[in-house]
């Protein structure tokens, strides 16, 4: 595709609830970053692909979220039993070979926990 | 602890004049940075890096100084143009370390600029 697609756009969970957001990365990009972004905050870390492999997790909040990229192409974070403060905006983000001024972001998914 | 600190959260010009936004950071372990634009609705985009060698880089309107020993940066706008109105995040890392890929971002500030 054009850019990195992110779907949904916007989710609203009840707390509790188990969700999954996708990123399509542009075809080809080697590397996969996901981002979260509370709200009046920057961007912060939460993993790293190179392909389909988990290079880092450091930045997941707890075990609750995982994250997958399983044929080293679209990528899924799953956020398990959601709390209020997961509320947030979750951006994807890749590049073709992990270099940062060449970072491509996605449009992010609105995640809303009630 | 904020590592990358973006002071002002907002900033509003006239349209022609000079846009200043500034970035401090913490970690001198930071040597390499990255300022990236966000519209609404939209992932932020790439702007402009400079590294911890270079005091200064250009790329058209924009200008990015970097001041090491005061752990400050800023991003020069000239002239300033009402499409430039957008949040701007200051971002560092680390160029050593085996985590280049990582960038820590500070809180943005938006900039309006008025016609």
């Amino acid at each position: 595709g054009a850019g990195v697609s992110q779907s949904p756009r916007y989710k609203v969970a009840k707390r509790g609830q188990d969700v999954a957001l996708r990123c399509d990365p542009i075809s080809g990009h080697v590397s996969l970053f996901w981002y979260q972004q509370a709200l009046g905050q920057g961007p912060e870390f939460l993993t790293y692909f190179q392909n389909e492999a988990q290079l880092d997790k450091s930045g997941l909040p707890s075990d609750r979220f995982f994250a997958e990229r399983p044929e080293g192409s679209v990528s899924t974070l799953k956020i398990q039993r959601t709390q209020q403060e997961d509320s947030a905006v979750y951006l994807c983000a890749s590049s073709f070979g992990g270099l940062r001024e060449k970072l491509f972001f996605g449009s992010g998914t609105q995640l809303s926990v009630l | 602890d904020q590592q990358v600190k973006q002071n002002s959260p907002s900033l509003s010009v006239q349209e022609g004049r000079i846009s200043i936004l500034n970035c401090d950071y913490t970690n001198s372990m930071f040597d390499y940075f990255l300022w990236y634009k966000k519209y609404p609705a939209e992932g932020p985009t790439f702007l402009i890096s400079i590294s911890s060698i270079k005091d200064k880089n250009e790329d058209g309107r924009f200008t990015v100084f970097l001041n090491k020993s005061a752990k400050h940066l800023s991003l020069h706008i000239v002239p300033s143009q009402p499409g430039d109105s957008a949040v701007y995040f200051c971002a560092a890392s680390r160029d050593s370390g085996g985590s280049n890929y990582k960038l820590t971002f500070g809180k943005g500030t938006l900039l309006t600029v008025n016609p």
